[in-house]
């Protein structure tokens, strides 16, 4: 499966700690995009990570990409309890007649007030 | 503020009853995603569109759904006959792609309840 995974499952912290979130994949990406979603609501992109870069930064979030480990991570620094979410990391996965992104199975963030 | 709508929001059929799902994508993407959400299967990408012409829906049941573009602000998802194991969430997602594959853009989703 090309199916990027994430990594912890599930994460609960103390509003104002930050948060890590890792993904893994198996196959060489164009890029890599982060999603949130609220529960009941669609998915929201976060930030997108193209294969040439190993560092991006949108407000809080912080994104890294090791394409040599197929691993990226996220960083959401001073949490608070509305970043409370399940976080897809998704790839590119190139194929002959277009691209499409393919989705992991989430990590469910928990923020406690 | 663009944003991607779809119809109906929930649903709750019987089943062997026909379902229409209907999305309307943001004006000017050239490129439509359908997606199914269940706790057990995660986030399935089921088929997608790029200028409205098909470019892959493997991800399909192909006897029982079907998806069409009749036209640019408009991409329909039918499930005909609906079954209990069909119950799920279904995302509709539109974005811009040339090469590559861009940021997506998603619907609210329609909450599809078979019996």
């Amino acid at each position: 499966s090309q199916q990027g995974e994430e990594d912890p499952q599930a994460l609960s912290i103390q509003e104002g700690e930050n948060a890590t979130m890792n993904c893994s994949y198996k196959t060489s990406i164009n890029n890599l995009q982060w999603y949130r979603q609220n529960s009941g609501r669609g998915l929201v992109h976060l930030i997108l990570i193209r294969s040439n870069e190993r560092e991006k930064h949108s407000g809080r979030l912080r994104v890294t990409l090791d394409t040599s480990k197929k691993s990226s991570s996220l960083l959401i620094t001073a949490s608070r309890a509305a970043d409370t979410a399940s976080y897809f990391c998704a790839t590119d996965f190139k194929e002959t007649s277009g691209s499409r992104l393919t989705f992991g199975e989430g990590t469910q963030l928990t923020v406690n007030p | 503020d663009a944003r991607v709508t779809q119809t109906p929001r929930h649903k709750v059929t019987e089943m062997g009853q026909e379902v229409t799902m209907r999305c309307q994508p943001i004006l000017g993407h050239n490129t439509v995603f359908w997606y199914r959400q269940t706790m057990m299967q995660g986030l399935e990408l089921l088929a997608y569109f790029r200028n409205r012409a098909p470019l892959d829906d493997s991800g399909m049941p192909k006897d029982r759904f079907s998806a069409e573009m009749p036209d640019a602000t408009l991409a329909t998802l039918k499930i005909q006959p609906s079954e209990p194991r069909d119950s799920a969430v279904y995302f509709c997602a539109s974005g811009f792609q040339g090469l590559r594959t861009d940021t997506q853009y998603f619907g609210p989703g329609t909450r599809l309840t078979v019996l």
